[in-house]
């Protein structure tokens, strides 16, 4: 069974990067069948995409973001990562790495999410 | 804002049947295949419609979605206690290039 976990800083200072890191268990992140993905939730706010990739590196992103959003998978650790340049307060949110096996955006597996909190 | 819209709350007693209406446009549910998500309070979504229609494994059949034009409904038959959740819609958008969900709909089970 595939299992996914977050972790990185929970706190973040205006303007650094925010990089957070999945890593995946139970399965190969190098599957050609998977998609893997970030998505946000700013706190009492609804779920917001921020990107997507294939484990051939091919990436989405989402274009609110797309400026200052990466995401890349490391094969050898299984792992894949977010970074997020040049925060500010309304990146704050608890950020969940996720999954797909039926298609590329319908995210079936979930991390437990990880809370980030931008301040000084 | 989202562009998928969503009302904000539906209710029903045990055993009902409610539906929740995600409206869009011809850029995202008009042209692609819609999602379904529910949120229980402090945990992950997990995702309960997949491809408009389709359910993933260990789903049970009392929840089903279908599309409309330009909107899409889930259905929840037989309405439990454990399906006070919020639930979200989501679908490729060609438009923004990119997934959006929908601004969400808290279900409270009277």
């Amino acid at each position: 069974q595939l299992q996914l976990q977050e972790s990185g800083p929970g706190l973040v200072k205006p303007s650094e990067t925010l990089s957070l890191t999945c890593t995946v268990s139970g399965g190969s992140i190098s599957s050609s069948s998977y998609y893997w993905g970030w998505i946000r939730q700013p706190p009492g706010k609804g779920l917001e995409w921020s990107g997507s990739i294939h484990y051939s590196g091919r990436t989405y992103y989402t274009p609110s973001l797309k400026s200052r959003v990466s995401i890349s998978v490391d094969t050898a650790k299984n792992q894949f990562s977010l970074q997020l340049t040049s925060v500010t307060a309304s990146d704050t949110a608890v950020y969940y790495c996720a999954m797909t096996h039926y298609d590329p955006f319908a995210f079936d597996i979930w991390g437990q999410g990880t809370m980030v909190t931008v301040s000084s | 804002q989202s562009v998928l819209t969503q009302p904000p709350s539906a209710s029903g007693t045990p055993g009902q049947r409610v539906t929740i209406s995600c409206s869009g446009g011809s850029s995202n549910i008009g042209s692609n295949t819609v999602n379904w998500y529910h949120q229980l309070p402090g945990s992950a979504p997990q995702l309960l419609i997949y491809s408009t229609n389709r359910r993933p494994s260990g789903v049970p059949d009392r929840f089903s979605g279908s599309r409309s034009g330009t909107s899409a409904s889930l259905v929840i038959r037989g309405l439990q206690s454990e399906d006070e959740a919020e639930y979200y819609c989501a679908a490729w958008d060609d438009s923004l290039n990119g997934y959006v969900f929908g601004s969400g709909t808290k279900v409270t089970v009277l």
